[in-house]
């Protein structure tokens, strides 16, 4: 079945640098991927939508510098926290939708970002 | 300073019962409603989901139930087992809104032997 990979599944950064986290759908293209945040015991947040070959789409509240979305191909997608701070520290978790079968979401692994 | 962290609402079942995880969805406008498992340190699995236009849907073991009335869903478990505990969602979305996903706060559910 359809798969979507996330890589780094963990990374520690120190703070002040950035870091990159990718999200690979494996065997269809998506056109739109989307980015969210889970810090522990809370629910999923969506950050932004990312769309291939155009400017992301951010929410309200998510600064759109410091979350750089890149979605250069049908099946990737990236997201880069720059500057990252102790309080990014998060759960970074993407999702895309395989068309053509009932829009089916299927959501990465996630990915443990640590800023120390 | 020191952070607190938020609690989700945990629901207790011993193995073999059913369990009964409910949600309540915000937005009048959804119309595709989705539950999802998420296990530690993973990404959410998809459970079942449901449209508007139907109340009842059955899957393997489970059962979601919509009330579009009060804005109500809930997922119903048939006997419980170990490998169900983990946290569930449910998320809720706009057929043509381009599957964007708008998620509960979730609902842990700990299955005792």
């Amino acid at each position: 079945g359809a798969v979507v990979s996330q890589h780094p599944s963990r990374v520690i950064c120190k703070s002040g640098t950035s870091v990159k986290i990718e999200c690979r759908s494996l065997d269809f293209q998506a056109t739109t991927m989307f980015w969210y945040r889970q810090f522990p015991k809370q629910s999923l947040m969506l950050m932004a939508t990312s769309n291939e070959g155009s400017k992301a789409t951010y929410e309200q509240g998510v600064e759109k510098d410091k979350f750089l979305i890149n979605h250069a191909s049908l099946t990737l997608s990236t997201l880069t926290v720059t500057s990252a701070h102790p309080e990014d520290s998060s759960f970074y978790i993407c999702s895309a939708s395989r068309q053509h079968s009932g829009n089916t979401i299927y959501f990465g692994e996630g990915s443990w970002l640590t800023v120390v | 300073g020191e952070s607190v962290g938020l609690h989700l609402p945990t629901l207790s079942v011993q193995e073999g019962d059913n369990s009964i995880i409910n949600c309540a969805y915000s937005n009048s406008a959804s119309d595709y409603f989705i539950w999802y498992k998420q296990e530690s340190g993973k990404g959410p699995q998809f459970i079942i989901d449901i449209r508007s236009n139907m109340d009842k849907r059955q899957g393997q073991r489970v059962t979601v139930l919509l009330n579009k009335t009060v804005k109500h869903l809930s997922l119903q478990i048939a006997a419980t087992q170990p490998g169900d505990s983990a946290v569930y969602f449910c998320a809720e979305g706009v057929q043509g809104g381009g599957n964007k996903l708008t998620f509960g706060t979730g609902t842990q559910l700990k299955v005792e032997l």
